[in-house]
């Protein structure tokens, strides 16, 4: 079945410093999303992409969606410790399947 | 407007036993999802729920089950639990289903442990 892949699993940076994870999926996926889950919560939406090669921005977050559409990429830039969190990019298991497929997320862990 | 609610929050059960779990969608909100999430396997799609129908559902045993009612607060049952099934489930809520890329609102989840 359709996979989504998320490197790295890990990540620590130092405070200022810029972030970046990206999702790689099996097959073309018709939209990507991504979600932020902070320590001890639960999933946030933070955006959701559909046309290829876009690319959109939420102050230091820039998404961008890959011009197959296979794949994805989050950067931050300038980290800030509020950005401590699991972040997962997620799509539909193939081109108009019906399940969502997450991720296994990457971890960013921050020293002030 | 009020969030997604789940309960219970926590639940502790033993080997064998059933568990129910609800969740309260987002006023509106016509489809509910159901995810398990586990340090091992991450984000776990179970099932989607639309209008009272199961639309979608993941590749988990048939002793996962779920049901939504017509006021579109929805349950989810795990019969005969297993130690495996020691997990976070979440419930998210959308507009239309999520895999057209419509926000889904998650829940805080109901935290599951089976000793």
């Amino acid at each position: 079945g359709q996979q989504v892949m998320q490197i790295p699993q890990y990540q620590h940076v130092q405070e200022g410093e810029d972030f970046t994870t990206y999702c790689n999926s099996s097959t073309t996926l018709s939209n990507i999303q991504w979600y932020k889950q902070r320590p001890g919560g639960h999933p946030v939406f933070l955006i959701q992409l559909v046309k290829s090669g876009e690319v959109k921005k939420q102050k230091r977050l820039t998404f961008q969606f890959g011009e197959a559409k296979k794949n994805s990429s989050l950067h931050i830039t300038a980290t800030q410790t509020t950005d401590v969190g699991t972040y997962f990019c997620a799509g539909p298991n193939g081109w108009g399947a019906q399940k969502l497929v997450f991720g296994q997320g990457t971890r960013l862990t921050i020293n002030p | 407007k009020a969030g997604v609610t789940q309960t219970p929050r926590y639940l502790i059960k033993t080997r064998g036993q059933q568990v129910t779990l609800s969740c309260s969608p987002i006023s509106g909100h016509r489809s509910v999802s159901w995810y398990q999430q586990t340090p091992g396997q991450g984000l776990q799609f179970l099932f989607e729920y639309f209008s009272e129908t199961q639309r979608n559902k993941g590749n988990f045993p048939g002793r996962f089950s779920g049901r939504q009612f017509s006021n579109s607060r929805s349950e989810m049952n795990v019969s005969t639990l297993e130690l495996g099934d020691s997990a976070l489930y979440l419930c998210a809520s959308s507009w239309e289903s999520p895999r057209d890329g419509n926000e889904q609102f998650f829940g805080p989840g109901t935290r599951l442990t089976v000793l």
